[in-house]
């Protein structure tokens, strides 16, 4: 089946820091990548949307520029958290559509905490 | 208000059934999915059915859907306890897949031995 790479799968920094999150789909070709946020006991929260080789976009009250998307090629998506606060500290889970044949693949989900 | 609702809590007993329910509001829901989440780790798709169909099983699982009421339900059969989770209902608008997915708030199983 279809699978998703995600690193790493827990990360501590220290405030102020930026920290990078990589989504790799391994055995097929991701047209849109999505990324999501889960707060304790709390539902996913979408992010934003990425198709590959254009911006990513944004759902309402995410700031762009804190949360940089990259999706540089069908098998890779990269979420940069720039400038890292404790209220960044949350899981992170990056999701993979592979068309009609894979749907949609999760990722393990990173935990960050900033401290 | 939320899209995608659930109740956030379920206890069984260890071979009784499970159904976890589920109520959505968007008419043009054309997939509708089940994930189940085991602590600290990401989603794992359990089923998916699409909005043409009233009921799909899959081994122990069984979903129905009730279009008309936009209501989803997940029906495990002889649950165990490696089936203690937290299971989320999802939805992709309109007719293409490529969609985003809106969750509901996800219901915890519980179950007891």
């Amino acid at each position: 089946g279809a699978v998703v790479s995600q690193h790493p799968s827990r990360v501590i920094c220290k405030s102020g820091t930026s920290v990078k999150i990589e989504c790799r789909s391994l055995d097929f070709q991701a047209t849109t990548m999505f990324w999501y946020r889960q707060f304790p006991k709390k539902s996913l929260m979408l992010m934003a949307t990425s198709n590959e080789g254009s911006k990513a976009t944004y759902e309402q009250g995410v700031e762009k520029d804190k949360f940089l998307i990259n999706h540089a090629s069908l098998t890779l998506s990269t979420l940069t958290v720039t400038s890292a606060h404790p209220e960044d500290s949350s899981f992170y889970i990056c999701s993979a559509y592979g068309g009609q044949r894979y749907g949609y693949t999760f990722g393990s989900g990173t935990r960050l905490t900033v401290v | 208000g939320e899209d995608v609702e659930q109740s956030l809590f379920l206890s069984v007993r260890e071979g009784d059934s499970s159904v976890i329910n589920c109520t959505y509001t968007d008419s043009s829901s054309t997939y509708l999915y089940w994930y189940k989440q085991e602590p600290g780790a990401g989603l794992q798709l359990l089923t998916y059915i699409f909005s043409n169909m009233d009921m799909k099983q899959d081994q122990r699982l069984t979903v129905l859907l009730n279009k008309k009421d936009k209501h989803l339900s997940l029906r495990i059969a002889d649950t165990q306890t490696g089936d203690s989770a937290i299971y989320f209902c999802a939805e992709s608008k309109g007719n293409n897949a490529g969609n985003m997915l809106t969750f509901g708030g996800g219901t915890r199983l519980m179950v007891k031995p």
